[in-house]
Parts: C-alpha cells; sequence; structure tokens
C-alpha cells in the first residue's frame, strides 16, 4: 500500500516571500501520479499542481512549482511570492494509474500567509 | 472547471436518525464519484467509490450497512448514513474525476457537508 506523509502540520510565511511545503511517499510502484490539492478555509478543494512519474521535468503552473526527487520519494512543493489568497490547507497526494482516479492523501500542511 | 455540488453544507440531527447528502456534478456527467470522510486536522479518507448503475465499492474497515450510497444517474450520487451516533460526526466530502479523460487523478471537489450527530 502506498502512504504519503506531510511532515509540517502547519507553517507561517509572509506575503511576497517563498515557502516550502515538504511531502514523502512510499511505494514499489515505477509509474504514479502526484499532486498537490488545497483546501481554502470554508471552501472547496481545488488541484494545485500535478506531476507524472515517468517525466523528469518539475512541473511549474504561475507561482507554484514542484522539486520532485523520484530516487527519494519526495515531492515538495514551492509556493513563490505568496498572497493572502495561498492560506490554506494543502494535501500532497499520490494515484496509481491503474486506480481509477483513486488518491491516497497525506495528512495536510496547513499554510498561513501573513501581512 | 467542472463543479460538484453538495447538499446540505451543515447537518445537525438526533441520534438514531438518518441523513441523506447529495452529490451533484453540475454541468458534466460522471460515472464515478468518490466519498470521504474528513476529521478536523486530519487528512481524507476515502470510504468509497460510487459508480452509476451499479453498487458502490467500499474501503476495508467501512461499515456498508452503516453508509449507504446510491449512483441513481449521472449526475448524482448520494450517502445516507444510516442511524446515525456521535462518532459518525465528521466533515463528508464527495468528488468526481476530471472531464479529460483517461486516469489523471484530477477530482472535481464538492463543498463538504459537516454533520453533527447529537
Amino acid at each position: 500500500a502506498q502512504t504519503v506523509t506531510q511532515s509540517q502540520p502547519e507553517m507561517s510565511v509572509q506575503e511576497a516571500e517563498t515557502v516550502t511545503l515538504s511531502c514523502t511517499y512510499d511505494t514499489s510502484e515505477n509509474n504514479y501520479y502526484l499532486f498537490w490539492y488545497k483546501q481554502p478555509p470554508s471552501r472547496q478543494m481545488i488541484l494545485v499542481i500535478r506531476q507524472e512519474a515517468y517525466k523528469q521535468q518539475n512541473a511549474t503552473e504561475n507561482r507554484f512549482s514542484v522539486n520532485f526527487q523520484k530516487a527519494a520519494k519526495s515531492f515538495s512543493l514551492k509556493i513563490s511570492d505568496s498572497q493572502l489568497g495561498d492560506t490554506a490547507m494543502y494535501f500532497c497526494a499520490f494515484m496509481k494509474p491503474s486506480t481509477a482516479s483513486k488518491l491516497t492523501f497525506g495528512t495536510g500542511t496547513r499554510l498561513q500567509v501573513t501581512l | 472547471g467542472a463543479v460538484v455540488s453538495q447538499h446540505p453544507s451543515w447537518v445537525i440531527c438526533k441520534s438514531g436518525t438518518s441523513v441523506k447528502i447529495e452529490c451533484r456534478s453540475l454541468d458534466f456527467q460522471a460515472t464515478t464519484m468518490f466519498w470521504y470522510r474528513q476529521f478536523p486536522k486530519q487528512s481524507l479518507m476515502l470510504m468509497a467509490t460510487s459508480n452509476e448503475g451499479s453498487k458502490a465499492t467500499y474501503e476495508q474497515g467501512v461499515e456498508k450497512d452503516k453508509f449507504l450510497i446510491n449512483h441513481a444517474s449521472l449526475t448524482l450520487s448520494t450517502l445516507t448514513v444510516t442511524s446515525a451516533h456521535p462518532e459518525d460526526s465528521s466533515f463528508y466530502i464527495c468528488s468526481a474525476p476530471s472531464l479529460a479523460g483517461g486516469n489523471t487523478g484530477e477530482l472535481f471537489f464538492g463543498e463538504g457537508s459537516r454533520l453533527t450527530v447529537l
């Protein structure tokens, strides 16, 4: 079974600064997908960024980028130029392609962006 | 992006009663929907996979007679918590896979339903 570990329960960053959220996972699979989802307070969870394991290039989406280290089974999320609207719970998630969008989530990191 | 809506957002019920939560895909058809349970400050735990026109697939440890799932149409899945007890109090979230096709893992989530059982 796959496990996803987020070792930072809470983090804080000042507006306009950069913050990195950590995620490690354990799997025996060679091909899989990794995700970061964002759950703002009292709002729906949304996809932030996705990475296919067979791609060496790190995924980027505007201010969001990942550092994917397959050998180390590490998948960190970097948020640049943090904004107040980035305040949310962030969940790292893992998926095997054969499991029809069934995700395994980490425990989450609560990010607070401050003025 | 696609929209998934849950109803109700909040529900308070007495112990022993049953509560139904609806999950609708508003602008797309979803043959599969997922139901999660989220405890405070914890992760999402997959409870079951709802399949349109067939029985739901439950995760290990989830009581299928306790958490009844029905996926009667391509836009509606329901979760009924039967004979609810205080320990069933939780945040329940549904989701449906992306329209992109293939097994991309991108999910659209509902707003969640907070159940409090007194």
